[in-house]
């Protein structure tokens, strides 16, 4: 089975770039979280969506950071523009039920310099 | 003060050793607990519910108290494929899951 799928898993940019982070959930999950994972802060939730609809995006660190989910299968973490301290992990993770389980994608290990 | 603490560790152990990690949680309003299991350079993953009369998976013991606020993971007779960083999770609602910043356990021959 496939689990839950990130692209691209490791990203290389200049300070300023646009970075595009995208995440395909297990099938038939109905609810897609986005975090962060750095030494300091360790896992921080950023935003997350129940049937395609964003309910909490209060962990966004800043107007640079967007997250959509255009449809069940697909979602987007954008950072325009991009900085040094954005350096971390991003993990994408679903779950079938809002209160289940969640499942973690292998992460998009993003170095901004 | 952050929402969940943990003692980041790291702690270092002989194979067959009973380890114990600890978790305090600041919002008393929270409604389920996990731990999970992180290994370097790789995603969480589901160790184990928590519950609150206190649960046990093969040589895996979680434990809850409530009235402080309080988790525990005891690991016994430890393998060295336990070497991993253990997070402690919060659910403060029906979506939202909060983490520790994690304890490292390394398990030596």
């Amino acid at each position: 089975d496939a689990g839950v799928i990130q692209s691209p898993r490791h990203e290389v940019t200049e300070m300023g770039q646009e970075v595009t982070l995208r995440c395909k959930p297990i099938s038939g999950h109905n609810s897609l979280f986005w975090y962060r994972q750095t030494m300091m802060r360790g896992l921080e939730l950023l935003i997350y969506f129940n049937n395609n609809v964003p309910i909490d995006d209060s962990g966004m660190p800043e107007d640079r950071f967007s997250a959509k989910m255009p449809n069940a299968s697909f979602s987007t973490l954008k950072i325009q523009p991009s900085e040094p301290r954005d350096s971390a992990v991003y993990f994408c993770a679903s779950s079938s039920r809002v209160g289940n389980t969640i499942y973690f994608g292998e992460g998009s290990w993003l170095t901004v310099v | 003060r952050k929402e969940v603490e943990q003692d980041p560790g790291p702690f270092n152990v002989p194979e067959g050793a009973t380890v114990a990690f600890n978790c305090t949680y600041s919002n008393s309003a929270s409604q389920s607990f996990f731990w999970y299991r992180q290994d370097c350079r790789k995603e969480p993953k589901l160790l184990m519910s928590v519950y609150s009369s206190g649960n046990e998976d093969g040589r895996f013991t979680a434990q809850l108290n409530r009235a402080s606020q309080y988790i525990s993971l005891l690991i016994r007779d430890s393998k060295l494929s336990d070497s991993a960083t253990y997070l402690c999770v919060v659910r403060i609602n029906t979506d939202k899951l909060i983490f520790g910043t994690g304890t490292r356990l390394q398990v030596f021959p």
